[in-house]
């Protein structure tokens, strides 16, 4: 059974970067679809960004956050990471990694991370 | 970009059926995927692609999608239900709905 498991800093100060990482147990990295969501406080989800990791990785990232935003893998531990720039309050967010599963055209997230809060504030 | 459009809030019986719904443009032609958010948890995947029960998701948990709507349907809602439910495609992108907070009376 495939478990996914968030760290990083709880606070990170504006204009700097939150660096996450998702250590993935229960399974290998390869072969799959991995993305990153985050849910401000109190409000609804927002999906970030995907790597599917192989010999060929490829990577897609939300048009809002593009700019911004880089995902990584290091497969030597079965992880992968989550780099976002210049943050800023509206950043504040609870942010879960995920399992992406694809097939007929549809990608949907199972399982997901306990989740982790980073707050941007000085 | 494509919107997903849910109601703010629903409210059922217990033991009777809830139905939840997420509202798109021409939303049939497309595979809808379903989460249930209990409150401080990670969501949960309870639907996939329309019509599909992962392992371990009760039978009183449904969907279905046609037209400009899909469907979440929960049959003898029980206390646990008590969630908030999120409707999600797929359009180069990941979509989610705004959420839906339900509520067993």
């Amino acid at each position: 059974q495939v478990q996914l498991r968030e760290s990083g800093p709880g606070l990170v100060k504006p204009s700097e970067t939150l660096s996450l990482t998702c250590a993935v147990s229960g399974g290998s990295i390869s072969n799959y679809y991995w993305s990153w969501i985050r849910q401000p406080p109190g409000k609804g989800l927002e999906w970030i960004g995907y790597m599917y990791y192989n010999e060929n990785t490829n990577y897609n990232y939300n048009p809002s956050l593009k700019s911004r935003v880089t995902i990584s893998a290091d497969m030597s531990k079965n992880q992968f990471s989550l780099k976002l720039t210049s943050v800023t309050a509206a950043d504040t967010a609870v942010y879960y990694c995920v399992r992406t599963l694809s097939g007929w055209e549809a990608k949907w997230f199972d399982p997901w991370g306990q989740g982790t809060l980073v707050t941007v504030s000085s | 970009s494509y919107e997903l459009t849910q109601p703010l809030s629903v409210s059922v019986a217990l033991g009777q059926t809830a139905r939840i719904t997420c509202d798109g443009n021409n939303i049939g032609s497309k595979n809808v995927h379903w989460y249930q958010q209990k409150a401080g948890q990670a969501p949960v995947l309870v639907i996939y692609r329309d019509t599909n029960r992962p392992s371990g998701i009760p039978e009183r948990f449904s969907g279905s999608n046609s037209g400009n709507t899909a469907t979440l349907t929960i049959s003898t809602a029980q206390a646990g239900d008590e969630a908030d439910y999120y409707c999600q495609l797929w359009d180069n992108r990941g979509v989610f709905g705004g959420g839906t907070k339900l509520t067993v009376l």
